[in-house]
């Protein structure tokens, strides 16, 4: 198995609702990233977990929350979000810190 | 912090011909290049990358040329498919080991049949 997966793909939430978004790798990467990314800009960088812990948090707001459960499995719980929040949300993973990136296809996530 | 700027925003091309996509960055300690293709509601693909210890690497169509003193690196592909048609991105790593990659602002191809 040489992808990223990512579920759902597509999220409609309200701005009181609590969601889940969901990657999974199967290539014994222990990096894993979320990046948020807005129509027609550049991925941003959210949170890198390396080894199951967690690495880097460039400054999100705590309605996004990152949790790493084990080696294969990122989670980025949502709460309390706002319209500007919506974006495409991508994971990706790499062997190690440093090297080659892959990402998922991404959770296109809309925010009512 | 690095700054990558990527040029041009759009660029359209003659199937068939080459597209040249360049980048410049601001730190001299940037020392990976990768490139990544983005097609329509998909997340990057890395398609090919570069160490600052190599000058130019090819992958069939595909080429990357690195000019460390000048700090910029460029995206070459020759004969061009409609399939070459999407948003492309360069990026930088100031040091092996460090997780964060600087994108540059994106590349449109289009390639014209």
């Amino acid at each position: 198995d040489t992808e990223v997966t990512q579920t759902p793909k597509h999220l409609v939430m309200g701005m009181t609702n609590k969601k889940s978004l969901k990657c999974e790798q199967h290539m014994g990467h222990r990096a894993m990233y979320w990046y948020k990314q807005k129509a027609k800009k550049p991925p941003e960088l959210m949170f890198v977990y390396s080894y199951e812990k967690l690495s880097i948090n460039e400054s999100v707001p705590s309605r996004f929350s990152p949790e790493c459960p084990n080696s294969s499995l990122l989670n980025l719980h949502l709460h309390a979000l706002q319209p500007e929040d919506s974006a495409l949300y991508l994971c990706a993973s790499s062997q190690d810190i440093g090297t080659e990136q892959f990402f998922g296809p991404g959770t296109r996530l809309t925010v009512l | 912090g690095e700054n990558v700027e990527q040029h041009p925003s759009t660029l359209s091309v003659q199937e068939g011909d080459s597209a040249v996509i360049k980048c410049t960055y601001s730190d001299s300690a940037s020392n990976y290049f990768p490139w990544y293709k983005q097609e329509l509601g998909k997340g990057p693909q890395l398609i090919i990358d570069i160490r600052s210890n190599v000058g130019e690497k090819k992958d069939q169509r595909i080429a990357v040329t690195l000019n460390k003193t000048a700090k910029h690196f460029s995206l070459h592909i020759t004969e061009t498919q409609p399939e070459d048609s999407a948003v492309y991105f360069c990026a930088a790593s100031t040091d092996f080991g460090n997780e964060k990659l600087t994108f540059g602002t994106g590349t449109r191809l289009t390639i014209i049949p």
